[in-house]
């Protein structure tokens, strides 16, 4: 079945770029997602990209896609402390429920001063 | 902006009780989720509703009930809370059934003693 996995910790200093690693198994997503959760919130769309793109940039964010490899990647420019959360990986499920994402388990970024 | 609005944000239940999570959306969105959080476990799908008047199970929907009451409300049962259920409750909703972003609401934290 469809699976995301991705690293459960990152630590980096604050300036730093910050790296999250991502890898998925549904050759036929079209849409892969990166979610933000701060503690005790709910999930914030961070930035998405469509399957046909190998990159996307969005100010201090830049998403790589290596459809080849099944794997995403999320940098955080000039990481600051308040990028401090657990980043997700999601992926849409085509094969069982309907308009399901998949998510990893997430990836704790935690950004030392 | 509401969004996703869920009620209770926390709740301590006594096992064997029963309650209701409401969750309600303003986007006129089609599609509605029921969501689990448990750490090291990541985002886990109890039930969707692709459109009102449908549910369908998710990945674990054992102990739990759901009404799409309209379009805009979807609600999560617990007939007889177990300690099993403690965890975070997250509502989640999207415009279309498949490849578009889904919206979260800020979670209800619920404890089962």
């Amino acid at each position: 079945g469809e699976d995301v996995e991705q690293s459960l910790f990152l630590s980096v200093r604050e300036g730093d770029s910050s790296v999250i690693n991502c890898t998925y198994t549904d050759s036929s997503s079209t849409y892969l997602y990166w979610y933000k959760q701060e503690p005790g919130a709910g999930l914030q769309l961070l930035t998405y990209i469509f399957s046909n793109m190998d990159m996307k940039q969005d100010q201090r964010l830049t998403v790589l896609l290596n459809k080849k490899d099944k794997h995403l990647s999320l940098r955080i420019a000039d990481t600051q402390t308040g990028d401090s959360a657990i980043y997700f990986c999601a992926e849409v499920n085509y094969g069982g429920s309907q308009g399901n994402l998949i998510f990893g388990k997430g990836t704790k970024l935690s950004v030392k001063p | 902006n509401a969004g996703v609005t869920q009620t209770p944000k926390f709740q301590v239940l006594k096992t064997g009780q029963s309650m209701t999570l409401q969750c309600a959306q303003d986007m006129n969105h089609n599609s509605m989720y029921w969501y689990r959080q448990d750490p090291g476990m990541g985002l886990r799908l109890i039930y969707y509703s692709a459109s009102e008047g449908t549910t369908d199970k998710g990945e674990v929907p054992n102990g739990y009930n759901v009404s799409r009451l309209n379009k805009r409300e979807f609600s999560l049962r617990l007939e007889s809370a177990a300690p099993s259920q403690t965890s975070v409750y997250f509502c989640a909703s999207s415009a279309q059934n498949s490849g578009n972003t889904i919206y979260f609401g800020e979670g209800s934290w619920l404890t089962v003693v």
